[in-house]
């Protein structure tokens, strides 16, 4: 199975929005509803932050959101605040009932 | 709420079988239809899904990596264990131990050298 693709590296400035895009095929993201996402920050555990495409997991703020077209699924992080400086992750089920992560992706608030 | 803890050696030889389990509190390994993942990071690196287990005791693994890899469960201990055999230098990362998707253990460091 062929990990899913992420921007390496994506930017912003507090207070802006920033999208992370996660393309795969029809035999994972585009199939199914079980996309994930993490955040995780430097020497910690990846946490999880989007399940289901676009659920939040209690305590994540709603600034976090995700969506799927076909084969691509995003996350969008609106009102960007320092803290959100991290490494995303996505991940998906896949037709083999397998799971697989993205490459990941290095958000910079600048 | 839940919590998982890694065990296990911090360093095996090449050639050698990585064995780690992961201790599960807070809630039964046996309740619910979760299953029980593994998954690593090498430094500096991207997560790899290694494989999961149900607590009736089936398994999906990666398939890059399936011919080496064995996921087992103890219901008795609350406990899962991942054996990776023939390791080499490729295999040294982070290993986590997850209850699906929302919790993560801590992680646990494994060097494969000589």
């Amino acid at each position: 199975q062929s990990a899913l693709t992420q921007p390496a590296s994506v930017s912003g400035s507090p207070g802006q929005s920033i999208t992370i895009s996660c393309t795969g095929t029809s035999s994972d993201v585009g199939g199914y509803k079980y996309v994930s996402w993490y955040q995780q920050h430097p020497g910690r555990t990846p946490k999880l932050i989007i399940y289901e495409v676009s659920n939040r997991p209690s305590g994540v703020p709603d600034r976090f959101s995700g969506s799927k077209s076909g084969d691509t699924a995003s996350l969008t992080i609106s009102g960007l605040q320092a803290e959100d400086e991290a490494d995303y992750y996505c991940s998906s089920y896949t037709s083999i009932r397998t799971l697989v992560f993205g490459g990941g992706t290095k958000l910079t608030v600048l | 709420q839940v919590q998982l803890q890694e065990s296990g050696p911090g360093l095996v030889k090449p050639s050698q079988t990585l064995s780690l389990t992961c201790t599960v509190s807070g809630g039964s390994i046996s309740s619910g239809t979760y299953h029980w993942s593994w998954i690593r990071q090498p430094a500096g690196k991207g997560l790899e899904w290694i494989g999961r287990i149900y607590s009736s005791g089936s398994t999906n693994y990666n398939p890059s990596l399936k011919s080496r890899v064995t996921i087992s469960v103890d219901t008795s201990k609350n406990q899962f264990s991942l054996n990776l055999s023939s390791v080499t230098a490729a295999d040294t990362a982070v290993y986590y131990c997850a209850r699906g998707t929302a919790f993560w253990g801590q992680g646990t460091l494994v060097t494969v050298s000589s």
